[in-house]
């Protein structure tokens, strides 16, 4: 059971818009910055979002992060079939004094 | 370009212990807190352990709190994790990775992961 709560999965299709919840509490999202990684397929995790909105360099505009309270979203829109892969988001819990990570999003491209 | 590159993984008996490396290059090493992550065959992201730049603080996942101990020699630009008294849920791959420049937590680089199989 993770600390922070993700959907198993979600759907859309090319071109539109996808959102990804992830929803903590008062001690994680509630009082850190949520990043958000993107893992394809065999492959390593990829930093997509941090300090809740800002992207990396090299990472599209297409891929947005906002956050709220206790809970924060990954949006991806104009989606594309290579855009499917698991997504996490994680930040670092104060009373744990370590890292939680969300169980992960299935995103499907269909 | 930042490389993170995991070495040491393998298969050992439960109760066993291994040492995994991390030999990082393209960054001043000592500069940067850095973070093992695992990943169980088929499932999530789980947070192991983390240490400072200058190795003074760590931390640890309470499920690996008393078995493994993170370390690093910045003259060597290496990371290390010490994984003793070994269980088979603690089979998985596990990815060594830089924290980014922030005041609060993130992984901005990742290596390509070390597969460690704890099996009889």
């Amino acid at each position: 059971q993770s600390v922070l709560t993700q959907p198993p999965s979600v759907s859309a299709a090319p071109g539109q818009k996808v959102t990804i919840s992830c929803s903590g509490g008062s001690s994680n999202i509630g009082s850190n910055y949520v990043s958000w990684y993107q893992q394809l397929p065999g492959t390593a995790p990829r930093l997509l979002i941090y300090d809740n909105n800002k992207r990396p360099s090299g990472i599209p505009d297409r891929f947005s992060g906002s956050k709220s309270g206790t809970s924060a979203t990954l949006g991806i829109s104009g989606l594309q079939t290579g855009d499917e892969a698991d997504y996490y988001c994680g930040t670092w819990d104060s009373s744990l004094s370590g890292v939680v990570f969300g169980g992960g999003t299935k995103l499907t491209v269909l | 370009e930042v490389q993170l590159l995991e070495s040491g993984g393998g298969l050992v008996q439960p109760g066993g212990s291994l040492r995994l490396s991390c030999a990082a290059s393209g960054f001043t090493f000592g500069y940067y807190a850095m973070t093992w992550v695992r990943q169980a065959p088929g499932k999530g992201l789980e947070w192991v352990s983390a240490i400072g730049g200058t190795g003074g603080r760590t931390y640890y996942a309470d499920s690996v709190k008393g078995r493994f101990t993170i370390s690093r020699d910045n003259s060597r630009n290496t990371l290390y994790l010490e994984m003793t008294s070994l269980r088979a849920e603690d089979t998985a791959k596990y990815y060594c990775s830089r924290d980014g420049y922030s005041n609060y937590w993130y992984v901005d680089y990742w290596g390509q992961g070390a597969l460690v199989t704890v099996s009889s």
